[in-house]
């Protein structure tokens, strides 16, 4: 089926441990994103992707890294995992940067102990 | 504190019952959106509002944008189990979309 896929679907860390969490979608979509969600206070940005080849900050950058590998791919990289950084982690895409209506993928769970 | 304050945070009523959930902000946005969220899955988005004071409907869902844009409200008629889940409301920034924290919604049979 076309959308977004996230692997893994849960994953548990150690702290200090790194890994990467891959995001893939097969709509031609320009823009991707990752977003963090937590109890109580919503969905929050990560980073984005408005086009190939650029990725920018969002509204908690820190303790993250991404890669816009090619259109389809936008992967996010914990280096050194805090316990902080538990949550369920959603990647999105939409077709361009002021379009409207993001396509959600069904996200990963993250647990850093 | 979040741009976008959805309320009541959490809401469980029996089926048939109607309700209206809300999204308020300080803030003016070109566009706002609804999305709904099931366990274990991402969000989907319901529909785009994007002319003060537009209302959409989908189906029992009535949708509408505040006058100045900076508010809207969901109303769901006759609500049903089906209706279950967390009711997202997402506001147009810069570059990307603001999301509030979300209304739990829960229909009982």
């Amino acid at each position: 089926n076309a959308g977004v896929t996230q692997t893994p679907k849960f994953q548990v860390l150690k702290t200090g441990q790194s890994m990467t969490l891959q995001c893939a979608q097969d709509m031609n979509h320009n823009s991707m994103y990752w977003y963090r969600q937590d109890p109580g206070m919503g969905l929050r940005l990560i980073y984005y992707s408005a086009s190939e080849g650029t990725t920018d900050k969002g509204e908690v950058p820190n303790g993250y890294n991404v890669s816009r590998l090619n259109k389809r791919e936008f992967s996010l990289r914990l280096e050194s995992a805090a316990p902080s950084q538990t949550s369920v982690y959603f990647c999105a895409s939409r077709t361009s940067l002021g379009g409207y209506g993001y396509t959600f993928g069904s996200g990963t769970r993250l647990t850093v102990v | 504190t979040q741009l976008l304050e959805q309320s009541p945070q959490f809401l469980s009523i029996q089926e048939g019952e109607n309700l209206t959930v809300y999204c308020n902000s300080s803030s003016v946005f070109s566009s706002l959106q609804w999305y709904r969220q099931e366990p274990g899955e991402g969000p989907v988005l319901l529909v785009t509002v994007v002319t003060g004071g537009e209302v959409k409907k989908l189906k029992r869902l009535t949708f509408q944008f505040g006058d100045a844009r900076k508010d809207s409200s969901l109303h769901i008629t006759a609500a049903q189990p089906g209706d279950t889940g967390l009711y997202l409301c997402a506001g147009a920034g810069n570059n990307d979309m603001r999301f509030g924290a979300g209304t739990r919604l829960t229909v009982k049979p």
